[in-house]
């Protein structure tokens, strides 16, 4: 059983442009969480998604930051027109529950966006 | 709004040491407490995960205790060596679903 997989490893963008990080949950997990980690600090919850439904944004910004997670393929964390301080590491995470108490999240290897 | 705070922030000490790396966290009602792993530059590592009903757990020369009245848990790494040098991080797990809230880590650094 594959983990959580995240493409790209790497991305680099420049100012403006758009990134889109994907995250492929370990197999039979419907639950995907996206953190994010600037430098130097710690992982903060940005999203929760189901199949085809946001649960919990509460932690994204209110601009330009989308997320999707589709009944087919990968879930999607979109940021549009970004900017330096996007620069972070974006880790994904998946469970095969929303229950806390018997299940734990896996997460991925992380993709780490550079905005240049 | 739980919040989860790691002392110190940085560790050095001489390999072969014992040590010991603290979390502590403000809301009690969390199902689970997990340990993780940090290398520079890279993904998680996960260590030790203790349920909300234990009181530790043991991985090899870690320990991990979890004392959720007092809101603390500590993870003990016994005779530390050099390939122990990272930064550790704590996470509890609560909410009505898996609200992950991470701690600030430890950069733990075992000098040869």
């Amino acid at each position: 059983n594959a983990g959580v997989m995240q493409n790209p490893r790497h991305l680099v963008r420049r100012r403006g442009q758009e990134a889109r990080l994907r995250c492929s949950p370990m197999k039979g997990h419907s639950h995907v969480y996206w953190y994010r980690q600037l430098p130097e600090e710690g992982l903060k919850f940005m999203v929760y998604l189901q199949k085809e439904n946001i649960i919990d944004e509460s932690g994204m910004p209110k601009e330009r930051f989308s997320a999707e997670f589709p009944k087919e393929g990968p879930s999607i964390l979109r940021i549009q027109q970004v900017v330096r301080g996007d620069s972070a590491a974006y880790f994904c995470a998946s469970s095969p529950s929303s229950r806390g108490e018997t299940d734990t999240q896996y997460f991925g290897p992380g993709t780490r966006l550079t905005v240049l | 709004k739980q919040e989860v705070t790691q002392i110190p922030a940085a560790l050095s000490v001489p390999e072969g040491e014992n040590l010991v790396l603290n979390c502590s966290f403000t809301d009690s009602a969390i199902y689970n407490l997990q340990w993780f792993r940090q290398d520079p530059g890279k993904g998680l590592t996960s260590l030790l995960l203790i349920q909300s009903s234990q009181r530790e757990q043991t991985s090899g020369r870690l320990n991990a205790s979890l004392d959720k009245s007092s809101g603390r848990s500590t993870l003990y790494i016994a005779a530390s060596q050099p390939g122990d040098s990272a930064t550790y991080l704590c996470a509890a797990n609560s909410g009505g679903y898996q609200k992950v809230t991470f701690g600030t880590g430890t950069k733990l650094q075992v000098i040869p």
